[in-house]
């Protein structure tokens, strides 16, 4: 099946530090999601991107589909930003399999 | 609105317990699915309904039995579960079983088997 990796697995930030997360995929796929999940288990839609680039204010990803990863930066981190991020990828059509995942945590 | 709710928040039950977990979403989303999560891990796709038929089973026990009355409601009934099925349970939605979708999730039920 699928194989789909993140990385790093743990990132401590100070508060206002940028970062970048990643998402290595082993097959193409239709769908790619990147996900926030707070600490009392509440999945966030960050974005849908099966390829190309989307910015919703301290938040991009970009998705290049024909290498296969999608990268998340997140900027001026706060930290209201810290939790679990996981992208997840839809294959077959409506299965979708996470990574998994980043654990972030922002230090004031 | 992207709302997709889930009624209980918390659930603890005996291994002899029958009780059921609900779904509902008033999106117009046509499929529907379970996910599973234990502790520090992803969570792991259960079962997904289209148009209100079953069409993916991820070979889930049959102590897990899912349930779609309607195109907004979406059930998992449990019956005779073992510890080792304590997790959160996460139900989410879609316009359709398609690849162009995409699934919103919501806020989860913690199971707790006693």
């Amino acid at each position: 099946g699928i194989q789909v990796e993140q990385s790093p697995p743990d990132l401590i930030l100070q508060e206002g530090a940028n970062s970048t997360l990643r998402c290595n995929f082993s097959d193409s796929v239709n769908n790619l999601q990147w996900f926030h999940q707070n600490p009392w288990g509440q999945l966030i839609n960050l974005f849908y991107i099966p390829s190309g680039t989307k910015q919703n204010g301290r938040l991009s990803a970009t998705t290049v589909a024909t290498e296969r990863y999608s990268l998340l930066y997140i900027s001026s981190s706060q930290t209201t930003d810290s939790g679990v991020y996981f992208c997840a990828v839809e294959y077959p059509a409506g299965k979708l399999i996470f990574g998994q995942g980043t654990t972030l945590q922002v230090k004031p | 609105d992207t709302e997709v709710t889930q009624t209980p928040k918390h659930l603890v039950m005996g291994m002899t317990n029958k009780k059921s977990l609900k779904c509902e979403q008033h999106m117009g989303h046509r499929a529907m699915y379970w996910y599973k999560q234990k502790a520090k891990k992803p969570p792991e796709l259960m079962f997904v309904y289209s148009y209100e038929k079953l069409s993916i089973n991820e070979s889930v026990p049959s102590r897990f039995s899912p349930e779609c009355p309607n195109s907004s409601l979406l059930n998992l009934h449990l019956h005779a579960l073992q510890p080792e099925d304590s997790a959160l349970y996460l139900c989410a939605s879609s316009h359709d079983r398609g690849a162009t979708d995409t699934q919103y999730f919501g806020p989860g039920t913690r199971l707790t088997v006693l």
